[in-house]
């Protein structure tokens, strides 16, 4: 099992609607977790970070965290041709050095 | 924008030669990464430091040397490129501590003819 997985995708869907990009990890003790957004031949930009089980709302995005079943999620809400991107679900654990551990990413396409 | 500046941006080499990337940052953060990015794998770590004079290897360290003699600089040094390493380099910066986000450079697209 890879430590980190997502769905390839391509999600898509229309504009206005909601958009939900899930991602599973292995159990490796203490986490946190970044989501981070990547235009086409373009680096890779952080848009959510959480570390705690729950909801955390930034603006049309919601990060959400389960950790006794191993898995986050992003939702993005209204959304718009511009949010057409890879998005990449990160994961850090503790011992670590900080070092991020990447999911392949899923393809989203908002469709006008 | 995180101030990191990966030099050069693009680069063709041959097969053989030895080839250097650079990472430079203005952020004064202390932990360095090197990633690559190629279609089906993702994001992979090559190598990453903790400070100055201090690294250590990735899931995909073969092949890859790093030094940092200084806190802003990072170096990667392919000492014989293969088409293997054909890829996007990406480097990272971030604070110490788990709870800290990475922030990336633009990326260098390196080609090995």
């Amino acid at each position: 099992q890879k430590e980190v997985e997502q769905n390839s995708g391509p999600l898509s869907v229309p504009e206005g609607a909601i958009a939900s990009l899930n991602c599973t990890y292995s159990d490796r003790g203490s986490q946190s977790f970044f989501w981070y957004r990547q235009y086409s031949g373009k680096s890779p930009e952080l848009i959510m970070s959480i570390y705690s089980n729950g909801d955390k709302e930034d603006g049309r995005f919601t990060a959400q965290l389960n950790k006794a079943s191993q898995y986050v999620s992003l939702l993005i809400r209204d959304s718009q041709p511009s949010d057409s991107a890879t998005y990449l679900c990160a994961v850090a654990w503790r011992g670590t050095a900080s070092k991020l551990t990447f999911g392949t990413g899923t393809r989203l396409q908002v469709t006008l | 924008d995180a101030g990191i500046t990966q030099s050069p941006r693009h680069k063709v080499t041959e097969t053989g030669t030895p080839v250097t990337l650079r990472c430079h940052q203005t952020e004064n953060h202390r932990y360095m990464y090197w990633y690559r990015q190629d279609p089906g794998h993702g994001l992979r770590l090559i190598h990453y430091s903790y400070g100055v004079k201090d690294t250590d290897k990735g899931e995909v360290s073969d092949g890859y040397s790093v030094s940092r003699s200084k806190t802003e600089d990072f170096l990667l040094t392919l000492e014989s490129a293969t088409s293997s390493q054909t890829s996007v380099y990406f480097c990272a910066i971030s604070e110490l501590g788990l709870r800290t986000e990475a922030f990336f450079g633009q990326g260098t697209r390196l080609t090995v003819v």
